[in-house]
């Protein structure tokens, strides 16, 4: 199984500010995925981070606000964009190789003041 | 278009009982995985089991099982004996199945509770 680690586990950020979160997995994968979570919520797709190429992005987020980078096999960052209060979530990054089941690291708390 | 429906919001038994969390998934591919997550209070995701839809024997793990049934759609999940350490957020989810993995759509996941 892959180990999936995220950082940082939590911060508080002032609005109009950008929050870059890190997701370091310990072998190489095929696919990585960056979720949101919003409180009491289920997760939802941000987008999928593709290797070597721009990220693909679920319908009702966009890259300016979400920019994704994904420079190698084992990391990808997520950037939080000009942040809200409605931005306060727990981010969550998923990495899976070929036809495994998905590991999540352990979810960035992001609260924006 | 994919869905999963995980109609218990909130689920309150005494430490001891049974309890089964249900799942029922929507989905035009004839081929699919399923999944079961568990989200403790601390808020990382843990994975439970993965199911794909050629097999529909029922797993048994410890105190955990699960029933797949393809003809009604649903995959439910069954904890024995249930323990106060139990109480988390419960995901069921599912995910086409590819060459590649792909994206795993979530349910809205059931809140479950085990008092002392």
């Amino acid at each position: 199984s892959a180990v999936i680690s995220q950082k940082p586990s939590r911060d508080i950020c002032q609005r109009g500010t950008s929050l870059t979160i890190q997701c370091q997995v310990d072998s190489q994968v095929t696919m990585m995925f960056w979720y949101r979570q919003q409180p009491g919520q289920s997760l939802t797709l941000i987008a999928t981070a593709n290797q070597g190429s721009e990220a693909t992005y679920e319908s009702g987020f966009v890259i300016d606000k979400f920019p994704i980078s994904r420079p190698n096999l084992t990391f990808s960052t997520l950037t939080v964009s000009n942040m809200s209060p409605e931005d306060s979530s727990i981010y969550l990054c998923s990495a899976s190789q070929g036809n495994t089941e998905a590991f999540f690291g352990q979810g960035t708390r992001l609260t924006v003041v | 278009a994919q869905k999963v429906t995980q109609a218990q919001t909130e689920i309150s038994v005494v430490e001891k009982e049974d309890v089964t969390l249900d799942c029922v998934y929507e989905t035009r591919d004839t081929t699919y995985y399923l999944f079961w997550y568990k989200q403790p209070p601390s808020g990382e995701l843990v994975f439970l089991i993965r199911r794909n839809s050629f097999d529909e024997q029922n797993e048994i793990s410890g105190r955990y099982s699960w029933n797949f049934q393809k003809s009604t759609s649903s995959f439910n999940f069954t904890i024995t004996a249930s323990q106060v350490v139990d109480s988390a957020v419960y995901f069921c989810a599912l995910s086409e199945m590819r060459s590649s993995a792909s994206k795993i759509i979530f349910g809205s996941g059931t809140r479950l509770s085990i008092r002392p």
